[in-house]
């Protein structure tokens, strides 16, 4: 069966450092991993793609990397701020156009 | 450019109802999928759409249905609604699915059942 996980369930981190959130998935054969961000009550916000052939993906302060060999990802978030603060989901494209979600690490950033 | 439009952003319904939700994707996107968001299960795929034909559908009962229409907007339809159905549902629409582009999502209607 092909799941998504994502440890730990919740994240609370000072304001200004450095951080790294983490998703593992069961099969390597992936066609790519997305991360989003929701805030409470809204839709899901689109923070960055990673093709299958890539190792990384840069967007500002974030970073997303793929280890598919390891079935991980993970999401570097640099010099945190309180803005930062919601629920981070890690979904990974294992075909059939369709997403299959992580549980999410819902993340605090303490001013 | 307009984003991803969801109607309406609540909905209160009886058991045994039925509804329809709708979605606008953004100009431009011909795939529209549907996801149902709850506490208990997260993020589960409902189905996906692609110039009006559906091209995977997710493990939920025959009550959910949606379609498609030739401008690319959808709508999802749940009949004979159970207390199980409340739920965030969320629409997102990509260029052309899941292998090439980004999901985009709405920020989804709110359907609660009583």
């Amino acid at each position: 069966k092909q799941e998504v996980t994502q440890i730990p369930a919740a994240l609370s981190v000072p304001e200004g450092e450095n951080l790294v959130l983490n998703c593992s998935f069961t099969d390597s054969a992936i066609y790519n991993l997305q991360w989003f961000r929701q805030d409470p009550g809204k839709g899901l916000t689109s923070l960055l793609l990673i093709q299958s052939s890539q190792r990384e993906q840069t967007s500002g302060r974030l970073n997303a990397s793929l280890d598919k060999s390891s079935g991980r990802s993970t999401l570097y978030i640099a010099a945190s701020q309180p803005g930062d603060s919601a629920t981070y989901l890690c979904a990974v494209n294992f075909g059939n156009e369709k997403l299959t979600f992580g549980t999410g690490t819902r993340l605090t950033i303490i001013p | 450019k307009a984003g991803v439009t969801q109607t309406p952003r609540y909905l209160i319904k009886t058991r045994g109802q039925q509804v329809t939700l709708s979605c606008s994707p953004i100009s431009g996107h011909r795939s529209v999928s549907w996801y149902q968001q709850t506490p208990g299960q997260g993020l589960q795929f409902l189905f996906e759409y692609f110039s009006e034909t559906q091209r995977n559908k997710g493990n939920f009962p025959g009550r959910f249905s949606g379609r498609q229409f030739s401008n690319s907007r959808s709508e999802m339809n749940v009949s004979t609604l159970e207390l199980g159905d409340s739920a965030l549902y969320l629409c997102a629409s990509s260029l052309s699915g899941t292998v090439d582009s980004p999901l985009h999502f709405g920020n989804g209607t709110r359907l609660t059942v009583t």
